[in-house]
């Protein structure tokens, strides 16, 4: 199984600052259609996942451009710019290049 | 948008069965994937498996973990998903969230029901 490694597992921020969020894979992420299935769900408190980044960098409709994702193989980040209050949550990576689906461990962002 | 609703989800008995469901709305149903994901009390998420649409001939694909009690299925005539939870164990208390994974959009798991409480208890 492809383990997903995220880091930090916290991160208190400043309202209108900058987080970033890595997630390492085990092995690349690169299927051999030449696509790369990372995503990344932010879960606010309460409630179910929500997706807001597919194949590495893609924003999901509705999802602000405060939240950028990059990376290549098996290193990714997730980057929310300008932090809000409603960002607080826990964030996971998800890849789904090979069976079965693993997810990171969740990183939390709490405002300080 | 599509929406999902989870339902089924209760208390069960070690070694017992539960069926939970799934019910979406929207017309691309059955162009999907339908996955269910769990999240034990206090901890991250684990996916348990997947259906594939028809002309993928409904294959499915199970966590290692589940795989052998757990069954999916899928009635595309009401738009509906299900999973079988057999022989369950402590182990198996979650919230289980279905997620459909978008075959257009990267396999993306784009829409989430609520979740249904499963919990595994004597």
């Amino acid at each position: 199984d492809i383990v997903m490694t995220q880091t930090p597992l916290s991160s208190p921020v400043t309202l209108g600052q900058t987080v970033s969020i890595s997630c390492r894979s085990s092995q690349s992420l690169v299927y051999k259609d030449g696509n790369t299935y990372l995503s990344w769900l932010q879960q606010r408190p309460g409630q179910p996942p929500r997706l807001l980044i597919y194949s590495v960098s893609n924003r999901f409709s509705g999802v602000p451009d405060r939240f950028s994702g990059s990376g290549a193989g098996t290193d990714f980040t997730l980057k929310i710019s300008r932090v809000e209050a409603e960002d607080v949550g826990v964030y996971y990576c998800v890849q789904n290049t090979q069976y079965p689906v693993t997810f990171g461990g969740g990183t939390k962002v709490e405002i300080k | 948008e599509v929406q999902l609703v989870e339902s089924g989800g209760g208390l069960v008995q070690p070694r017992g069965s539960l069926r939970l469901s799934c019910a979406a709305s929207g017309s691309t149903f059955n162009d999907h994937y339908m996955a269910w994901v769990r999240q034990a009390p206090g901890k991250g998420l684990e996916w348990v498996g997947l259906i594939r649409q028809k002309d993928k001939n409904y294959l499915t694909e199970y966590a290692s973990s589940v795989r052998g009690r757990f069954f999916i299925s899928r009635d595309d005539s009401t738009n509906s998903v299900f999973l079988q939870m057999n022989t369950l164990e402590s182990e198996d208390t979650a919230v289980y969230y279905c997620a459909r994974e978008n075959v257009y959009q990267f396999f993306s798991m784009d829409a989430w029901g609520k979740g249904t409480t499963v919990t595994v208890s004597s």
